[in-house]
């Protein structure tokens, strides 16, 4: 089993669609949960961090459960310029430095 | 504005030659990190490094090497390059010890080996 795991997509979805996407760890330990949006041929950047309560920044709503091991990401009211991979990214804090990227979920968000 | 820079957009080499790719930013950043990625298998971490002249194997190592003389500056170094090391390099930078603060990377290597 991967470490991290998310839907690989694309998912396909017209302007103003609600999308969500879920991302599933396997170290229960785990400490830092994030979402990396990475554009076609560009770096990733950080879009959000997932804490434990939840957080909204915008229309981008991060959510975390720790019993079921997931993470989630929603997108409200898409936009054609939500269209990117979105990286789930885990710290299992075990040694402090290393970092667990998935390998993306696509978005396509259409007119 | 932070910043992390990368010697090469593109880069083709041919089976067997040695490489280098640099990574250099201006944040003063503690962490730098260098990782592949390759489709369908998200980013891998190859090495990295602490602090100067200090570093940590990641997952993948094999075939590569690094160095870190000057606190800005990573480099990753393909000792024999060979086809299956064709991939997207990313470099990233991170200040402290924590693991809830943010990678800032580079905009990458995209290495060809022939």
């Amino acid at each position: 089993r991967k470490e991290v795991e998310q839907d690989p997509g694309p998912f396909n979805v017209p302007e103003g669609a609600t999308v969500a996407f879920n991302c599933t760890y396997s170290n229960s330990a785990s400490q830092s949960f994030f979402w990396y949006r990475q554009d076609c041929r560009k770096e990733p950047k950080l879009l959000m961090s997932v804490y434990s309560s939840g957080n909204e920044d915008g229309r981008f709503t991060a959510q975390l459960n720790r019993a079921s091991q997931y993470i989630s990401l929603l997108i409200r009211d898409s936009k054609l310029s939500d269209s990117a991979t979105y990286l789930c990214v885990v710290n299992p804090m075990t040694g402090g430095f290393k970092t667990i990227f998935g390998a993306g979920t696509r978005l396509f968000v259409k007119a | 504005d932070v910043k992390v820079t990368q010697s090469s957009r593109y880069l083709v080499k041919r089976t067997g030659e040695k490489v280098f790719l640099e990574c250099v930013q201006d944040m003063d950043h503690e962490n730098m990190f260098w990782y592949r990625q390759d489709p369908g298998l998200g980013l891998r971490l190859i090495y990295f490094s602490y602090d100067v002249k200090m570093k940590e194997k990641g997952d993948i190592p094999e075939g590569y090497s690094v160095s870190r003389e000057k606190k800005e500056r990573f480099s990753l170094i393909l000792e024999s390059a060979s086809t299956n090391q064709t991939s997207m390099y990313l470099c990233a930078s991170r200040t402290g010890t924590s693991g809830h603060n943010e990678q800032f990377f580079g905009p990458g290597t995209r290495l060809t080996v022939l």
